[in-house]
């Protein structure tokens, strides 16, 4: 079965810092870009950051660029988000996205999604 | 970079009423357009992808269609399980990123 699982949340002082993982299983994690999408509270759906398949190439949002760190680690399946200097409004349920395979046929969208991790920046 | 608006933002409808949702660019978009389902308390589910491509295993009530600036998503004849939020979302290649609508919720009439 394809399937994110997303770890890592939790509640956290402003500007503190936070890393949450996402492991990947069902499919050739290393061929994929994977990006991080985050929904506030009763909001909508807000992208955060992208990764190439070999994670050499990375995107942030102007809202998190300098403070939010992509990476992964195909040997473990694994991507990460390295949450710095946490403010209030970065709370959100963040979900990691399985974005276009290398070899195949881009679709520029997300077609597998995990369940999410809640981060909650609060004093 | 590209805005999206989406309208209505909310929209009441019965079952089996054909749904309309119109997604629009700030500016005309040479890239494709992807619509997602979501549910409370779920996370986002993919429904179609390149403007008008259904996503695997996901209903033919649903097609997309659009060009330029304005883009629909269409549900045929609304069943129960479609009353959900949905986004649509684009690709901006420059700077790149991904951009998302506000959403629009389908509930019950």
């Amino acid at each position: 079965e394809v399937q994110l699982v997303e770890s890592g949340g939790g509640l956290v002082r402003p500007g503190e810092s936070l890393r949450l993982s996402c492991a990947a299983s069902g499919f050739t994690f290393r061929t994929f870009a994977m990006t991080w999408v985050r929904q506030a509270p009763g909001k909508g759906l807000d992208w955060v950051s992208t990764t190439n398949d070999d994670g050499y190439t990375t995107y942030y949002a102007d809202s998190v660029k300098g403070r939010f760190i992509i990476s992964r680690d195909n040997s473990k399946n694994t991507l990460y988000l390295e949450l710095n200097t946490l403010r209030a409004e970065d709370t959100a349920i963040y979900y990691c996205a399985r974005g276009d395979d290398y070899y195949g046929s881009p679709k520029d969208a997300f077609d597998i999604w995990g369940q999410g991790t809640m981060v909650t920046v609060s004093s | 970079d590209i805005q999206l608006t989406q309208s209505p933002s909310s929209l009441s409808a019965s079952v089996g009423d054909r749904v309309t949702i119109t997604c629009r660019a700030s500016q005309g978009v040479t890239s494709y357009l992807a619509w997602y389902q979501q549910k409370p308390g779920k996370a986002p589910k993919l429904l179609i992808y390149k403007t008008s491509t259904l996503q695997s295993g996901v209903p033919s009530r649903f097609s997309g269609s659009g060009s330029g600036t304005d883009f629909t998503l269409t549900i045929s004849s609304l069943q129960p399980e479609d009353f959900a939020t949905y986004y649509c979302q684009l690709l901006d290649t420059y700077p790149l990123g991904f951009t998302f609508g506000p959403g629009t919720k389908v509930d019950l009439k």
